[in-house]
C-alpha cells in the first residue's frame, strides 16, 4: 500500500518570503506523485505532479517540486510567496500500475504574512 | 468545458431530514470518488465507483450510501441526517487505469446538520 506524509501542518511565512512544504511517500512499487491545492470553500486543483522523466517539475502559480527517489520526498517549493498562496495543500500518490486510487497526506496550511 | 459539479454549495439541514448530494461530471470518466473532509482539514475517501453499476466503500466507514446509475453522475445519500454528518464533502472523477492524470474535482458541499 502505500501512504504521504506530510510532517507541517502548519506553516506560516513573510509576504515574498521562499517556502517549502515537505512530503515523503512509502510504497513498494513505482508510483506517480502529485501536489494539489485548496483555497478557502472550494474544492482541489492540481498544482503539479511527477510522472517520469526529470525530476524538478514546475507547475501553476511559480510552484515547482523535486522528486528524490533515494530520500521518497516530493517537496514543494515557491522562490517567492504572495497573500493569494494561503490555502491548504495536499500531497499524493498513486500507483502507477493497477487501480489509481490517490491516497493523500493530511495537508499543509500555509499562511502568507503580509 | 469538461468540469465536475457538485449541488448544493451549502446545506443546512434539521437532524433525521433524508438528504442528497449531487456530483455530475461531464468528462465522460469512468471513475467517481466521493471524500468527507472534516474542520480538520483531512480527507478521507467513503465511497468510489468504477463506473455504472458499482459502487465500493472507501477508507471510512459512512452512514451514506451513494449510486451510479449513469456514468456522469454519482450521488451521496443519508437517510437520516445527523449532527456527526456535518462536514465538507468533495466529489472526484478520474480516467479509468490511468493513475498519471489524477483526480479532478468538484468544489464541495459543505454540510451543516443542526
Amino acid at each position: 500500500a502505500q501512504s504521504v506524509t506530510q510532517l507541517d501542518s502548519q506553516v506560516p511565512v513573510f509576504e515574498e518570503a521562499p517556502v517549502e512544504l515537505r512530503c515523503n511517500y512509502s510504497s513498494s512499487v513505482s508510483v506517480y506523485l502529485f501536489w494539489y491545492v485548496q483555497y478557502p470553500n472550494q474544492g482541489l486543483q492540481l498544482l503539479l505532479k511527477y510522472l517520469s522523466g526529470s525530476t524538478l517539475v514546475k507547475g501553476i502559480n511559480g510552484f515547482e517540486a523535486e522528486f528524490n527517489k533515494s530520500q521518497t520526498s516530493f517537496h514543494l517549493r515557491k522562490p517567492s510567496v504572495h497573500i493569494s498562496d494561503t490555502a491548504e495543500y495536499f500531497c499524493a500518490v498513486s500507483k502507477q500500475t493497477g487501480a489509481n486510487n490517490l491516497f493523500f497526506g493530511t495537508g499543509t496550511r500555509l499562511t502568507v504574512i503580509p | 468545458e469538461a468540469d465536475i459539479y457538485q449541488t448544493p454549495r451549502y446545506l443546512v439541514i434539521g437532524t433525521g431530514k433524508k438528504i442528497t448530494l449531487e456530483c455530475s461530471q461531464t468528462m465522460g470518466h469512468d471513475k467517481m470518488y466521493w471524500y468527507q473532509q472534516d474542520p480538520g482539514m483531512e480527507l478521507h475517501l467513503i465511497h468510489y465507483s468504477y463506473g455504472v453499476n458499482s459502487t465500493e466503500k472507501g477508507d471510512l466507514s459512512s452512514e451514506s450510501t451513494v449510486s451510479r446509475i449513469r456514468t456522469e453522475h454519482f450521488p451521496l445519500t443519508l437517510e437520516s441526517a445527523r449532527p456527526s454528518h456535518t462536514s465538507q464533502y468533495l466529489c472526484a472523477s478520474s480516467e479509468l487505469g490511468q493513475g498519471s492524470y489524477g483526480y479532478t474535482f468538484g468544489s464541495g458541499t459543505r454540510l451543516t446538520v443542526v
